[in-house]
């Protein structure tokens, strides 16, 4: 089975700086792999999701890009922060049957 | 649109106390059904998935089950360590797998 890695665990980012997150997935290949967000007390909000190397596609406009630069790496990722990009986020990946299995987390808070 | 509303949105029982948790959904074509728990500052944990109304899937004190419209999960004499948030999300015949989810119910049962 599929284990899910993500890190940082915990950010605390000034308004303005950059970011990189990253989630890198062992034990299978060629996954669909998934950023969500989730905001305080709520669910979870689809960013992005990548069906392969290179390829993104993107659910909600907003400050952030993703990237897969490798079969099994996906990268989220600002230029600037906003005070609304903290939150939780989520990496998942496509397991069998189309269950999505998820990450530990990042928390990220934005000042 | 697809769109899920979960009821209610906090619940608290005694341990014992057998209830059921609610996830309303409006799909353009239903491929699943996704129950998660979540524990607080973690990531998601794949609980069952439904596919088809009259479904029933069941693990230790939990039973999820599926309608048309509606999936219920169903705790029976819950203990203190059920205590969570549970998440629904559907996802939609076709696109990537994407997942849409409800804002969860958080449940907390005490001693």
């Amino acid at each position: 089975s599929q284990t899910i890695h993500q890190w940082p665990a915990t950010l605390v980012q000034p308004v303005g700086s950059p970011l990189s997150l990253e989630c890198t997935v062992e034990g299978t290949s060629n996954p669909n792999l998934y950023w969500y967000r989730q905001a305080a007390g709520r669910g979870l909000q689809l960013l992005f999701y990548s069906v392969g190397i290179g390829q993104i596609s993107s659910e909600v406009p907003q400050n952030l890009s993703a990237s897969r630069p490798q079969d099994r790496q996906f990268i989220l990722s600002s230029k600037k922060l906003l005070l609304s990009d903290s939150g939780f986020y989520l990496c998942a990946c496509r397991g069998p049957t189309d269950t999505q299995y998820f990450g530990p987390g990042t928390r990220l808070t934005v000042l | 649109e697809d769109q899920v509303t979960q009821s209610p949105e906090a619940l608290r029982l005694q341990e014992g106390e057998s209830s059921s948790l609610n996830c309303s959904y409006t799909v353009s074509g239903l491929r699943g059904l996704f129950w998660y728990r979540q524990d607080p500052g973690k990531g998601p944990e794949f609980l069952f998935t439904l596919y088809s109304a009259g479904e029933e899937k069941e693990k230790e004190r939990l039973k999820a089950t599926l309608t048309k419209k509606e999936s219920f999960l169903h705790i029976t004499a819950p203990k203190p360590e059920d205590s969570a948030t549970y998440l629904c999300a559907v996802q939609a015949i076709g696109g990537a797998q994407k997942l849409v989810f409800g804002q969860g119910t958080r449940l907390t049962i005490n001693p």
